[in-house]
């Protein structure tokens, strides 16, 4: 298997940019997290889907960042418009429910606000 | 609700020697536990699990933890430390439906010297 796939790897951009981050989970699991990184708070959750339908986005920072799941094979994660203050690694996650909850992560996204 | 503390930042050790990461949690349900490692500019991988099963959990690459609910520790140890174990930790405790809600601790460094 691939692994949970995300796109871009790296991401500049300039303050006011709408950014979108994208994610594959592994096929065939039916969960996926987004999850941001960053020296001053660690990792924290931002949303989790369960069957394409969001669960719990308590973790979304404002109402800039928004989240989807179309189907069961892609997700997004996006900044409109983008502040320096979210610069950070983006990660995706992805598991199959009642599977002992493991979760398996994404290389993430190194998103650079200037 | 749940919380993770990793009660060192950084642990430094020689190669050949015992690696101890320390990981106290809170939680008002039984828990499952992780541990993940990351290395620099990569993603999560996990190391290992504990799921209300047995208390002494293997992993892969020589690490095993021990569950001891009477302490609220979840400690990673290796009996051998070796130049690739050099990486970023993090204790994790999941709770309430599927297990889920991961709630990351803030992660302990471990170099591992010559």
């Amino acid at each position: 298997d691939a692994g949970v796939i995300q796109s871009p790897r790296h991401e500049v951009t300039e303050m006011g940019q709408e950014v979108t981050l994208r994610c594959k989970p592994i096929s065939g699991h039916n969960s996926l997290f987004w999850y941001r990184q960053t020296m001053m708070r660690g990792l924290e959750l931002l949303i989790y889907f369960n069957n394409n339908v969001p669960i719990d986005d308590s973790g979304m920072p404002e109402d800039r960042f928004s989240a989807k799941m179309p189907n069961a094979s892609f997700s997004t994660l996006k900044i409109q418009p983008s502040e320096p203050r979210d610069s950070a690694v983006y990660f995706c996650a992805s598991s199959l429910i009642g599977a002992d909850y493991e979760q398996y992560f994404g290389p993430g996204t190194r998103l650079t606000v200037t | 609700a749940q919380s993770v503390t990793q009660l060192d930042s950084h642990v430094s050790v020689s190669e050949g020697t015992p690696v101890l990461l320390r990981c106290n949690y809170s939680s008002s349900y039984s828990p499952s536990l992780f541990w993940y490692v990351q290395h620099p500019n990569k993603g999560l991988q996990l190391l290992l699990k504990y799921t209300s099963a047995a208390t002494l959990v293997k992993g892969i690459n020589g690490f095993e933890a021990e569950f001891k609910k009477s302490e609220t520790s979840f400690h990673l140890t290796k009996p051998s430390a070796h130049m690739s174990d050099a990486a970023e930790y993090f204790c994790v405790v999941s709770e309430g439906n599927y297990g889920q809600n991961f709630v990351f601790g803030p992660g302990t460094r471990l170099s591992v010297l010559p």
